[in-house]
C-alpha cells in the first residue's frame, strides 16, 4: 500500500509569510496526525484529527497555526505569519490500530 | 505532560549488538515504539511493544520493557552499516493517540 504522502517537500520563506502543507495518509486510515520536529529534538504533536473532526489541538500555536481536514481524507496545515522559530520539518502521520506511520516530511527554512 | 528521556549518540563497530536505551514517565503508557530516522526522511516504525509484555522479538530486533522501571530498550543483532540513523522511542500514553518522543539516539556504525 502506498505511504503517507507530503508536499512540498522543501519550502524557504521569509519571515511574516505564509505557507501552507498538504498531507495525503494512507488509505482508510481515519487518524491523521501533524507533528513539528526542530532540528536535534524529537516530533512533537501540534494536532490530531479523527476522521474530519479536531481531538487534540491543544499544542496547535492559533494564532498563527490552523489545520483542516475537508471530507476526512486529505489535510492541510497553514502557518501565517511565519516567524523564525518556526523553521523545522513538518511531518504528517496516520494511524491504524496501533501502529502509526510518517510521512517524508516537509523541511520549512523561515529566513 | 509525559516526559522520553534517551541518550543522545551511540557509537559501535559493524557485526557487533547495539542496545538503545530509553526511559519515560507515563505508568499508565499502553504501547511503547521505536522508530528509525534517516537523514532527509520521515519516522519508520520499526516495532512496538504492549505494557503488559516483558520482551518482543522479530528478527535482528529485540525489545525488553521493564515497566517497574519504566525502562524501555531496543537491542539489534549483527548492527549493519545501513543502521546508522537516528533511533526514537515514543510512548503511547495511556490512550491510543498521539506519541510522546524523546531527542533520539545517533547511532553510528563503524565498519
Amino acid at each position: 500500500e502506498a505511504g503517507v504522502a507530503q508536499s512540498p517537500r522543501y519550502k524557504i520563506i521569509e519571515k511574516r509569510q505564509s505557507v501552507a502543507f498538504w498531507c495525503n495518509p494512507i488509505s482508510g486510515h481515519a487518524t491523521l496526525y501533524w507533528y513539528q520536529q526542530i532540528l536535534g529534538q524529537g516530533p512533537k504533536l501540534l494536532i490530531q484529527f479523527q476522521n474530519n473532526g479536531v481531538v487534540d489541538d491543544s499544542q496547535l500555536p492559533k494564532d498563527r497555526f490552523s489545520a483542516e481536514r475537508l471530507k476526512g481524507v486529505d489535510s492541510t496545515l497553514k502557518i501565517q505569519p511565519a516567524k523564525l522559530e518556526d523553521s523545522a520539518v513538518y511531518l504528517c502521520a496516520s494511524r491504524r490500530g496501533n501502529e502509526q506511520y510518517f510521512g517524508p516530511g516537509t523541511r520549512l527554512t523561515v529566513t | 505532560g509525559e516526559d522520553v528521556e534517551q541518550s543522545l549518540f551511540l557509537s559501535v563497530r559493524e557485526g557487533d549488538s547495539s542496545v538503545i536505551n530509553c526511559t519515560y514517565t507515563d505508568s499508565s503508557s499502553t504501547y511503547l515504539y521505536w522508530y528509525k530516522q534517516e537523514p532527509g526522511a520521515g519516522l519508520q516504525l520499526l516495532t512496538y511493544i504492549f505494557s503488559n509484555m516483558d520482551m518482543k522479538q522479530d528478527q535482528r530486533l529485540t525489545v525488553l520493557l521493564n515497566k517497574k522501571d519504566k525502562h524501555l530498550s531496543l537491542r539489534i543483532a549483527d548492527t549493519q552499516t545501513g543502521d546508522s540513523a537516528i533511533y526514537f522511542c515514543g510512548d503511547g500514553g495511556s490512550t491510543l493517540g498521539r506519541l510522546y518522543f524523546g531527542r533520539g539516539t545517533q547511532l553510528t556504525v563503524w565498519p
